[in-house]
């Protein structure tokens, strides 16, 4: 079974710059998570879909990020425009239905902002 | 607010030590708790999960306890080898289908 799949695996960019990041969830999985895990600390939740549905965005800073999930599969996380404190690693994970079920973690994006 | 941390952050061992990490959090209400691993460049892997009406669970040369009257669990690695060397991350969900919590980690390095 393949495993969740994202990309870039690694980007640098300028500050006020915009940035997207792809996921792909493993197939069948209908819930899809986008965590933020900044240096030396552990992952916190940005946004949690069930499908092509936002289930949990409470910690998303919606003046600067965005994500979607078109047809429940695939999804992407933006950040426009990008601030240093964004540098951080992009974990995507996904599980069958929900935080009962196992969450499998993608490689995750490292972002750096400059 | 729920507040997850772990001690120590960083820890180094010789190969062959038993060892133990902690994870404390600070309201005890928790649906369960989950012990991950994470190695460099890569995701996380979850290691155990612990139901809030269990004490433990094992798997192979792990074990994790928890205590949810005094808001702690911990995770013994017995007869450590130098593949066990990655961060170690414990996770509390609240409710059930409630995000994770997650603490900071303890790095562990097993020299050989």
């Amino acid at each position: 079974e393949a495993g969740v799949a994202q990309s870039p695996r690694y980007k640098i960019i300028e500050k006020r710059q915009s940035v997207a990041f792809w996921c792909n969830p493993i197939s069948g999985h209908a819930t899809l998570y986008w965590y933020q895990q900044i240096l030396g600390q552990g992952p916190k939740l940005l946004i949690q879909f069930q499908n092509n549905g936002v289930v949990d965005d409470s910690q998303l800073p919606k003046d600067r990020f965005s994500a979607e999930r078109l047809k429940g599969v695939d999804s992407t996380l933006k950040i426009q425009p990008a601030k240093l404190e964004d540098s951080a690693v992009y974990l995507c994970a996904s599980s069958l239905l929900g935080f009962a079920y196992e969450q499998y973690f993608g490689p995750g994006t490292r972002l750096t902002v400059t | 607010k729920q507040e997850v941390t772990q001690i120590p952050a960083a820890l180094s061992v010789p190969e062959g030590e038993n060892l133990v990490l902690n994870c404390s959090f600070t309201d005890s209400a928790i649906y369960n708790l989950q012990w991950f691993r994470q190695d460099p460049g890569k995701g996380l892997t979850s290691l155990l999960l612990i139901q809030s009406s269990q004490r433990e669970q094992t798997s192979g040369r792990l074990n994790a306890s928890l205590d949810k009257s005094s808001g702690r669990s911990t995770l013994y690695i017995a007869a450590s080898q130098p593949g066990d060397s990655a961060t170690y991350l414990c996770a509390v969900e609240e409710t059930s289908g409630s995000r994770l919590t997650f603490g900071e980690g303890t790095q562990l390095t097993v020299n050989p």
